[in-house]
């Protein structure tokens, strides 16, 4: 099975900071990697789906890159509303098994 | 209006069965597989397995073969998740999800319509 880390699992940092969160494959999944935000008590919610591709109405603060193996999640400006934790999961393999443990983005 | 609607918060003792629904409106309910997730307090997401509405075929997280039982009745829109044998460790907040798969290139797919969750309490 695929497994999915990410670093760090969480980080504090203030309005207008720049962030970078990574995610990491324990073997190749080419592209298939989507990342979500998730906020206290609701439901997940996709920013990033193909490693680079942004979901439709997501901010275009929100980025993200990478291949095979390591991938990265970034923030170039954060807001107030971007603290939250950030999944990676992976979609190359089935069942999948997806989900990064997160990363918790807090306020300094 | 696209969306999963699911069922009520639920309380159970040990040992008992709990089965989750999750309806679907607003789009075809055969043409994408819909997934659950769970979530312990304070945990990550945990994946517990897949159900094609179309066809009823199921694919389960081993942590949770011979407990989770993924069903689906096609005519009212709606997949079910009954996990059985239920623990402590079961109490979370369970998730329906929609894959979706992206319409260019090689077959993306992801998690593009969820829930709002549902609280499955274990406590004797």
């Amino acid at each position: 099975d695929i497994q999915m880390t990410q670093s760090p699992s969480s980080l504090s940092a203030s309005v207008g900071d720049r962030v970078t969160i990574t995610c990491r494959a324990s073997q190749s999944i080419s592209s298939y990697l989507n990342w979500y935000q998730q906020k206290p008590g609701k439901a997940p919610k996709l920013l990033i789906y193909a490693a680079s591709s942004l979901q439709s109405g997501v901010p275009s603060r929100f980025s993200g890159s990478g291949s095979g193996t390591d991938f990265t999640l970034t923030i170039s400006s954060l807001q107030p509303e971007d603290f939250a934790t950030y999944y990676c999961q992976q979609s190359y393999s089935t069942p999948p098994d997806p989900f990064g443990p997160g990363t918790k983005v807090d306020i300094k | 209006q696209v969306q999963l609607v699911q069922s009520g918060a639920e309380v159970k003792k040990p040992g008992a069965s709990v089965k989750v629904s999750c309806k679907a409106s607003g789009y075809t309910f055969t043409g994408y597989y819909m997934h659950w997730v769970r979530q312990a307090p304070g945990q990550g997401l945990e994946w517990m397995g897949r159900i094609n509405p179309n066809s009823g075929g199921t694919n389960y997280a081993q942590k949770f073969q011979g407990r989770v039982t993924m069903t689906r009745d096609t005519s009212i829109s709606t997949a079910y998740m009954e996990l059985s044998r239920l623990r402590s460790d079961d109490t979370a907040v369970y998730y329906c999800a929609r894959e979706f798969i992206a319409a260019a290139g090689p077959s993306y797919w992801y998690f593009d319509l969820w829930g709002r969750g549902t609280l499955v309490t274990v406590s004797s």
